[in-house]
């Protein structure tokens, strides 16, 4: 068990630039989750992964936002035309599917700062 | 909707006291509940469960927590706190119908005297 793993741990860029980061989950989970963390806040969902297949997106998920899961391995989230708002810390979890009962393991998550 | 609560931001406590941290939820079934902690700039690890059964649920680290249906409170104990339980703590809120996704409370920033 390598745990989950996240790429970048630190983003900076510039506003209006185009950022990708990557998810590695547990390679048996079948569930893929990210959420995103404020300063001061708990992380709030923003989209979840069953295999491949995308089956929840968080209102808080713009059309800037775009996230995959190819092949049901790995996901990446996109974000197009960042905004000052979207400063966050971006979190990837995973957990073994079929119930909802199953814990949700962290990674280590993706720093992203705008300038 | 559900909700979580946890009503202390910040709390120190003494190394070697006793520490509870409060969580209140807000959810009409029974729920999945979570305690988490968090260190600076890293990620989440599990501290416990409940999902079932056994009110008082036993985690890792020496904490435990008890799940009050009454109350709506799912509280996180530990009898004698250690330097290095110093961290975020974060409660939250899973259930069936949900697809696995967690509701987070705010967070209790611990810190701990010597």
């Amino acid at each position: 068990d390598t745990g989950v793993s996240q790429n970048p741990r630190h983003k900076i860029t510039k506003r209006g630039q185009n950022v990708t980061f990557r998810c590695d989950p547990i390679s048996e989970h079948n569930r893929l989750y990210w959420y995103r963390q404020t300063l001061g806040q708990g992380p709030e969902f923003l989209t979840y992964f069953q295999n491949e297949a995308q089956l929840e997106k968080s209102r808080l998920l713009s059309d800037r936002f775009s996230a995959e899961r190819p092949k049901g391995s790995f996901s990446t989230l996109e974000i197009q035309r960042t905004e000052q708002g979207d400063s966050a810390m971006y979190l990837c979890a995973s957990s073994l599917g079929g119930t909802s009962n199953q814990p949700q393991h962290f990674g280590d998550g993706t720093r992203l700062s705008i300038l | 909707a559900q909700s979580v609560t946890q009503p202390d931001i910040h709390i120190t406590v003494s190394e070697g006291a006793s520490l509870e941290l409060r969580c209140n939820y807000s959810y009409g079934a029974t729920p999945y509940l979570f305690w988490y902690v968090q260190s600076p700039g890293q990620g989440l690890q599990l501290l416990l469960k409940y999902f079932s059964g056994d009110t008082l649920v036993q985690g890792i680290k020496g904490f435990e927590a008890e799940f009050k249906r009454s109350q709506s409170s799912f509280n996180l104990r530990k009898p004698s706190v250690h330097w290095s339980d110093a961290a975020e703590y974060f409660c939250a809120v899973g259930a069936q119908n949900q697809g696995g996704k967690l509701i987070f409370g705010q967070g209790t920033e611990l810190s701990v005297k010597p």
